[in-house]
């Protein structure tokens, strides 16, 4: 079975610009997780979608930030216009929803974004 | 607000040498609790995880792991350790209540000298 797959792997872009991030989940995971590690920060939670839907998206930073799951597989997070303190690695997870309490998340390979 | 708190930054071990990574963990409720591993160059892997029933979990590697629910710690052991667990440490905690957001530590630096 597939993991979770991330593209880029990098990707470097002046500030001011524009990056789409890739995430293809698991097949037939319907919970789909956005998190972000800054340079020498914890990982933190940016976003939860179920299928198409936006459950959670406390932890987006501001309004630069887009995340999208048309359709309910795949999803892409935008920075527009991206500045130097988006630098870091971003994960991707995915987990399925079985109704129950128990929720494990595989993680994918990340992407590491670095602004100039 | 929930936080998970590992209590090592750095840890430098000589081979065979016992470790022991803090972590301890506010958040209301049953609690899901996790230690990731990310070697050099690799992405996030689950090592062990723990759900309900026996709080002594063990995973890859020789790895295991206590949740102590009276103290809200899940301390990561492992009796002699390798060069290779060279990488560092994520413990993680998400819940229903949370929606399964995860929340994670710091993140501990450990370095196995040869």
């Amino acid at each position: 079975e597939a993991g979770v797959t991330q593209f880029p792997s990098h990707s470097v872009i002046e500030k001011g610009q524009t990056v789409t991030l890739r995430c293809d989940p698991i097949s037939g995971h319907d919970n789909l997780y956005w998190y972000r590690r800054v340079m020498g920060k914890e990982i933190k939670f940016l976003l939860h979608f179920v299928k198409e839907s936006k459950q959670d998206e406390s932890g987006m930073p501001n309004n630069r930030f887009l995340a999208e799951r048309t359709g309910g597989t795949y999803s892409t997070l935008k920075v527009q216009p991206a500045e130097l303190e988006d630098s870091g690695v971003y994960f991707c997870a995915s987990s399925q929803d079985g109704g129950s309490s128990y929720n494990e998340q595989f993680f994918g390979p990340g992407t590491r974004l670095t602004v100039l | 607000a929930q936080s998970v708190s590992q209590h090592n930054h750095h840890v430098i071990l000589s081979e065979a040498a016992s470790l022991e990574l803090g972590c301890n963990y506010s958040y209301g409720g049953t609690v899901n609790l996790f230690w990731y591993v990310q070697y050099p160059g690799q992405h996030l892997q689950l090592l062990l995880k723990y759900f309900s029933g026996d709080p002594l979990v063990k995973g890859i590697k020789g790895f295991e792991a206590e949740f102590i629910k009276s103290k809200f710690s899940f301390n990561l052991r492992k009796p002699s350790v390798q060069w290779s667990d060279t990488a560092e440490y994520f413990c993680a905690v998400n819940a229903v209540t949370g929606g399964f957001k995860t929340i994670f530590g710091a993140g501990t630096r450990l370095f196995v000298k040869a």
